[in-house]
């Protein structure tokens, strides 16, 4: 059973451009969450998905992000117009249900010139 | 004040010392996670307790719901313990109204031989 996957694992991006960030669970789980560690700081909620539903999005910026959990598919999360301050590493994890532990990507480090 | 905070924030041990790594938190929680992080980034889930303890090989984690608080405890510590150790807990948070992780800023140990 193949864990938590996530590409690309390295994204350069020039400010203005778009990125696009891809989660594909664990087999099995409907579950999914986006999470951001900025340099130097913890870790922090952004987005709970479950299948084609966003479930909570109150981690997210109000502006330029966004996320998706099509049916068929990964999970995508989306910055549009990067800046600077979006240089972070961006964490996915699933489960198969919200009680059960959540196993995480090895994660997105993008970095914004 | 953070919801979740961590001490020590940096530790450094001699290979075979006990070590603890503690928690406290203040908000209502479902279940308190420990998890680890390399050098490399990726993110392991240690444990996920409720109450009591849990042990797994060299690794022990306790929780006291009424003081909200919970350690780590690592026996016969070696170099390859060293990483950043992050607590979080499940917590209905925020105005999204689910229940989410929020972490703590990590403990970094450093175990020399």
């Amino acid at each position: 059973n193949a864990g938590v996957m996530q590409n690309p694992r390295h994204l350069v991006r020039r400010r203005g451009q778009e990125a696009r960030l891809r989660c594909s669970p664990m087999k099995g789980h409907s579950h999914v969450y986006w999470y951001r560690q900025l340099p130097e700081e913890g870790l922090k909620f952004m987005v709970y998905l479950q299948k084609e539903n966003i479930i909570d999005e109150s981690g997210m910026p109000k502006e330029r992000f966004s996320a998706e959990f099509p049916k068929e598919g990964p999970s995508i999360l989306r910055i549009q117009q990067v800046v600077r301050g979006d240089s972070a590493a961006y964490f996915c994890a699933s489960s198969r249900t919200i009680k059960e532990t959540q196993y995480f990507g090895p994660g997105t480090r993008l970095l914004v010139l | 004040k953070n919801e979740v905070e961590q001490s020590p924030q940096n530790l450094t041990a001699q290979e075979g010392e006990f070590i603890t790594i503690n928690c406290s938190y203040s908000v209502g929680i479902s279940a308190l996670h420990w998890l680890q992080q390399h050098p490399g980034g990726g993110i392991v889930s240690l444990f996920m307790l409720s109450s009591g303890k849990k042990k797994h090989g060299r690794l022990i984690a306790t929780i006291n719901i009424q003081e909200k608080h919970s350690s780590l405890h690592i026996t016969a510590s070696h170099p390859r313990d060293s990483a950043v150790y992050i607590c979080a807990v499940r917590s209905v948070i925020g105005q999204g109204g689910s229940e989410k992780l929020v972490f703590g800023k990590g403990t970094k140990l450093t175990v020399n031989p």
